[in-house]
């Protein structure tokens, strides 16, 4: 059975720090990884969604890298800003049976002025 | 705009009572999904139905019921075999099995 573990549980980092988040996955034969991002009491807003086939995807300050070998998936975020901070999971999808992702419980992140 | 919507927003239930969650989505995505947040339990999978007319059940479906008469709706019901009812539910959609997905903005329900 998969499992997701994402390292650290939680940062508080001050403005401006580029940041590292860590998405650590059992198996790798996975079909795809998504980066997501959840203020509290809302939903999830999906951030980068990375293929099997791909190494990395970019979007504005936000790159995420996939090593499926070593069962890896980090999160850079450059130049953090206080409206950075939320809670950032990761949700792997195998490849083959029904498709259905295992979340990790989160990074929660605060970026303080 | 496409998206997912779920409502109510916030949502009471008497000891006893049935309630349904709507979820709605208009991006024209084949499967459907329902998911349990707890404080500290992250994220855990009620139901899902990947076409119309056929559902399965997720990790912890007792309790709950769902239908899907509609590719564009999935409501979720909770009844009163779920001794504990108290979460937040989210409704995610994706374009078809293994593909990215995307959550609506979550129900929270509280028992009186």
């Amino acid at each position: 059975k998969q499992e997701v573990t994402q390292i650290p549980a939680a940062l508080s980092v001050p403005e401006g720090e580029n940041l590292v988040l860590n998405c650590s996955f059992t198996d790798s034969a996975i079909y795809n990884l998504q980066w997501f991002r959840q203020d509290p009491g809302k939903g999830l807003t999906s951030l980068l969604l990375i293929q099997s086939s791909q190494r990395e995807q970019t979007s504005g300050r936000l790159n995420a890298s996939l090593d499926k070998s070593s069962g890896r998936s980090t999160l850079y975020i450059a130049a953090s800003q206080p409206g950075d901070s939320a809670t950032y999971l990761c949700a792997v999808t195998p490849s083959g049976g029904s498709y259905i992702p295992t979340f990790g419980r989160g990074t929660s992140l605060i970026v303080h002025p | 705009d496409g998206g997912i919507t779920q409502s109510p927003k916030y949502l009471f239930r008497k000891e006893g009572q049935n309630v349904t969650l709507s979820c709605e989505q208009n991006l024209n995505h084949d499967a459907m999904y329902w998911y349990r947040q707890d404080p500290g339990q992250g994220l855990r999978l009620i139901y899902y139905s990947q076409i119309v007319n056929d559902f399965q059940k997720g990790d912890i479906a007792e309790g709950y019921s769902v239908s899907r008469e509609k590719k564009e709706s999935f409501p979720l019901t909770v009844t009163s075999a779920q001794k504990n009812p108290t979460a937040f539910y989210l409704c995610a959609s994706s374009i078809d099995s293994g593909g990215g997905y995307t959550f609506g903005s979550g129900t929270r329900l509280t028992v009186v």
